[in-house]
């Protein structure tokens, strides 16, 4: 009964590095969502995916960041040279079906020296 | 723009007293709801949902209740404990691709 899944829990990279971050959903969970949250904010939505598609990316920023969900395996959350303003918790969930109950991962905490 | 609100970020409680979160909403157009309870470097822990259709829904020492005309909901928890000290989200969704968070109230219960 694996809940969602994130790793790494932590992650360090200088600016102008790439970031990946990966989130396994919890089984039987075809829909897979990820969050930003700043210091002292609360979630921000960036995307929405089912296996292989992207449903909904108006939270994303149009530029660096990319983000996947493969027919086999986790999703992708990517980052590309990365800048100190990214630094944050980023939080994936998943749920059974759309618009159900999300379930929220741990988080991957970046931090961009 | 704001369209989910937690007004008070902090909210000390005495054990066994009630705890109740405030959340307010903009959007006419959310049709669900949830709290999430969150600990220090650990993911949001999903605690209560309602959906549009019911004004109330409980579960053990929660109970969440949504009032659709003031577009407010609250979340009660009674008796609280010490081990409920956490910070409390409220989240809505309209579509269902998206849910739209608060920014969070502390709740502190003092033993």
């Amino acid at each position: 009964n694996a809940g969602v899944m994130q790793n790494p829990r932590h992650l360090v990279r200088r600016r102008g590095q790439e970031a990946r971050l990966r989130c396994s959903p919890m089984k039987g969970h075809s829909h897979v969502y990820w969050y930003r949250q700043l210091p002292e904010e609360g979630l921000k939505f960036m995307v929405y995916l089912q296996k292989e598609n992207i449903i909904d990316e108006s939270g994303m920023p149009k530029e660096r960041f990319s983000a996947e969900f493969p027919k086999e395996g986790p999703s992708i959350l990517r980052i590309q040279q990365v800048v100190r303003g990214d630094s944050a918790a980023y939080f994936c969930a998943s749920s059974r079906d759309r618009g159900k109950t999300q379930y929220f991962g741990p988080g991957t905490r970046l931090l961009v020296l | 723009d704001q369209q989910v609100k937690q007004n008070s970020p902090s909210l000390s409680v005495q054990e066994g007293r009630i705890s109740i979160l405030n959340c307010d909403y903009t959007n006419s157009m959310f049709d669900y709801f949830l709290w999430y309870k969150k600990y220090p470097a650990e993911g949001p822990t999903f605690l209560i949902s309602i959906s549009s259709i019911k004004d109330k829904n409980e579960d053990g020492r929660f109970t969440v209740f949504l009032n659709k005309s003031a577009k407010h909901l609250s979340l009660h928890i009674v008796p609280s404990q010490p081990g409920d000290s956490a910070v409390y989200f409220c989240a809505a969704s309209a579509s269902g691709n998206q849910f739209y968070f608060g920014t969070g109230t502390s709740l502190t219960v003092i033993p």
